[in-house]
């Protein structure tokens, strides 16, 4: 049963556009987010993070959104730039592990 | 620089021969983690630990084993590799449980025939 869903594994952006990644999950004991940007033959590298306690986080061009009652969390990267075309990987944290999502790959297009 | 880092990063083993992917960190980190990464299925956890001598399952722990002995090394041990465990396996360190954010290795290509 998968707990994390990122439901679109690709997405294609004209750079200066805004990019919208999204997030579903399912187990109610999540309470904290976060996102990882993974690039080929390289390890996944942390973006951003929420806790449920919030609704919206924003570190320069990424935000990122949390909808409780959804169970659903979406990362706004405005404006989108080629560097940031990317495999991202939401995650959700219970007390001990680290969920993921299957990623999706984002294609920023010059 | 504050890195986590896996040897080897690419192995090619036969069916049955017991093998282990070294992960070491470098920022004193509490937490340890192994995922494996395959196509359509993303990352899963393999095992953690959360403490030295503390470990725990993750979502796919068949097949491995993992020790803590020092805070700094997080082995994977493969007793008996099969076909099926062929993936991309990152290790990652972070100060406390989940809740920070992670810092993966490069990862460990690993294929067995």
């Amino acid at each position: 049963d998968q707990q994390v869903k990122q439901n679109s594994p690709s997405l294609s952006v004209q750079e200066g556009r805004i990019s919208i990644l999204n997030c579903d999950y399912t187990n109610s004991m999540f309470d904290y987010f976060l996102w990882y940007k993974k690039y080929p033959a390289e390890g996944p590298t942390f973006l951003i993070s929420i806790s449920s306690i919030k609704d919206k986080n924003e570190d320069g061009r990424f935000t990122v959104f949390l909808n409780k009652s959804a169970k659903h969390l979406s990362l706004h990267i405005v404006p989108s730039q080629p560097g940031d075309s990317a495999v991202y990987f939401c995650a959700a944290s219970g007390y001990s592990t680290l969920t993921f999502g299957k990623g999706t790959m984002l294609l920023v297009s010059p | 620089e504050a890195q986590v880092t896996q040897n080897p990063r690419y192995l090619i083993t036969v069916t049955g021969k017991k093998l282990t992917v070294t992960c070491s960190q470098n920022m004193n980190h509490e937490y340890m983690s192994w995922y494996r990464q395959d196509p359509g299925l993303g990352l899963r956890q393999i095992y953690y630990s959360m403490n030295v001598e503390v470990t725990d399952k993750g979502d796919v722990p068949e097949g491995y084993k993992v020790s803590r002995k020092e805070k700094r090394n997080f082995p994977l041990i493969l007793e008996s590799p099969s076909p099926n465990q062929t993936s991309l396996y990152f290790c990652a360190s972070s100060y406390n449980r989940g809740r920070n954010e992670q810092f993966f290795g490069p990862g460990t290509r690993l294929t067995v025939l």
